[in-house]
């Protein structure tokens, strides 16, 4: 069974562009969930996915990020425009909604964002 | 809301020394924790976690945790550590239905030395 992918693993932009991340959950999945670690930080929850529906997007920074996630499958995240704070790692994970494990959530490898 | 502490940001320690990475949790509502751990170039892997019963608990690698509800800690431990076991080790919590969104330590580095 695959896991978690991203898309890219590494990405370094100028300040002012735009930038679309993107995650593959494991099959089957319906929770999907996008945190981000700033250098040197706690990783910090952004959004919640359940199939392709916002459960919660208390974490989100401000408006120059959205997340999608189409058809409840894989999700993108845009950065737009793209600011030196918006470094860092972005984890994408994904859970089962019911089953044995509905807790335990699975991670991707990350994108590591560089905004120069 | 809730927060986690990891006090120690590094430890190093000799192989085959034990070692006690401390966790700290802001609130006493019942929570579910966890304790993930990430390899060099790798993501996240779930260590062990704890739901619900009893207050130990074990990972197939040889670490264990004690979920302790009065110092509102989740302590892990491991008694002889191994240079495998160097990597970056997250404490996380996960209120009861709040979407099971996982609120993270700001990770300690486990460096094991030979």
């Amino acid at each position: 069974e695959a896991g978690v992918t991203q898309f890219p693993s590494h990405s370094v932009i100028e300040k002012g562009q735009t930038v679309t991340l993107r995650c593959d959950p494991i099959s089957g999945h319906d929770n999907l969930y996008w945190y981000r670690r700033v250098m040197g930080k706690e990783i910090k929850f952004l959004l919640h996915f359940v199939k392709e529906s916002k459960q919660d997007e208390s974490g989100m920074p401000n408006n120059r990020f959205l997340a999608e996630r189409t058809g409840g499958t894989y999700s993108t995240l845009k950065v737009q425009p793209a600011e030196l704070e918006d470094s860092g790692v972005y984890f994408c994970a994904s859970s089962q909604d019911k089953g044995r494990d509905p807790y335990e959530q699975y991670f991707g490898p990350g994108t590591r964002l560089t905004v120069t | 809301a809730q927060s986690v502490t990891q006090l120690d940001s590094q430890v190093p320690v000799f192989e085959e020394a034990p070692v006690e990475l401390r966790c700290n949790y802001s609130s006493s509502v019942s929570v579910y924790l966890f304790w993930y751990v990430q390899y060099p170039n790798q993501g996240l892997q779930l260590l062990l976690k704890y739901l619900s019963g009893s207050t130990l608990v074990e990972s197939i690698n040889g670490f264990e945790a004690e979920f302790n509800k009065s110092q509102t800690s989740f302590h892990l431990r491991k008694p002889s550590v191994h240079i495998s076991d160097t990597a970056e080790y997250f404490c996380a919590v996960s209120d009861r239905g709040s979407s099971y969104k996982l609120i993270f330590g700001s990770g300690t580095r486990l460096l094991v030395r030979p």
